[in-house]
């Protein structure tokens, strides 16, 4: 079954961009229809989704982050990342992955995340 | 941002059934998700579609969507069952998620 593990720091500077990897085992990234999705989870701001990313390339971004939120996905090596610049404190949270089935049909699994802190 | 107000707690006996809603005018357009997270836990889809289970979730959980309300069903509650539930659907152009229950099985 397929599986997600997030990667990447969990401490960054204020100002600085946060770079995280997803990578995805027990499946290929290839696949129509499904999206590959980044999310975040903070106690002052609860779920939170900040965009998707297709194996073609094509994404679309929650319109909140869209200034500061860049992501690609490389096939070859099955994997999706996300870079998020401009950090502030309000950043700070755990970060997803998940699988993005459609609109009607949940994100299903998720990645275990990992809590990225911004600190100075 | 735009959340799904959901009541922030729900207590319920063993053996009974617990009643979880969630709010919003864009669920009289969309379908509503449901996701399960237990302390230190990723995110588990139980509802999808609005009433959907996924393969392997129990039949004890149910959905439905009316109106501008969705609402979640946990019939012959159990001990494992307690977690926070949070609701999610699709607004026009981002997904939003609910503000979360948590349900303690008393």
């Amino acid at each position: 079954q397929i599986q997600l593990q997030e990667s990447g720091p969990g401490l960054v500077r204020p100002s600085e961009t946060l770079s995280l990897t997803c990578s995805v085992s027990g499946g290929s990234l290839r696949r129509s229809a499904v999206y590959w999705s980044w999310l975040r989870q903070s106690p002052g701001k609860g779920l939170e989704w900040i965009g998707y990313i297709y194996f073609t390339g094509s994404y679309k971004y929650n319109p909140s982050l869209k200034s500061r939120v860049t992501m690609s996905v490389d096939t070859s090596k099955n994997q999706f990342s996300l870079n998020l610049k401009s950090l502030t404190a309000a950043d700070t949270a755990v970060y997803f992955c998940a699988r993005d089935l459609g609109a009607s049909e949940g994100f299903d699994p998720w990645g275990q995340g990992t809590l990225v802190t911004v600190l100075s | 941002s735009y959340q799904l107000t959901q009541p922030p707690s729900v207590s319920v006996s063993p053996g009974q059934t617990a009643t979880i809603t969630c709010s919003g005018d864009t669920l009289e357009s969309s379908h509503a998700c449901w996701y399960q997270q237990k302390p230190g836990q990723s995110p588990v889809l139980v509802i999808y579609q609005n009433s959907q289970r996924p393969s392997g979730i129990p039949e004890r959980f149910s959905g439905s969507n009316s109106g501008n309300t969705a609402t979640l069903t946990i019939s012959g509650t159990q001990a494992m069952d307690e977690a926070d539930y949070f609701c999610q659907a699709w607004d026009s152009s981002l997904y939003v998620f609910g503000t979360g229950t948590t349900v303690t099985v008393l």
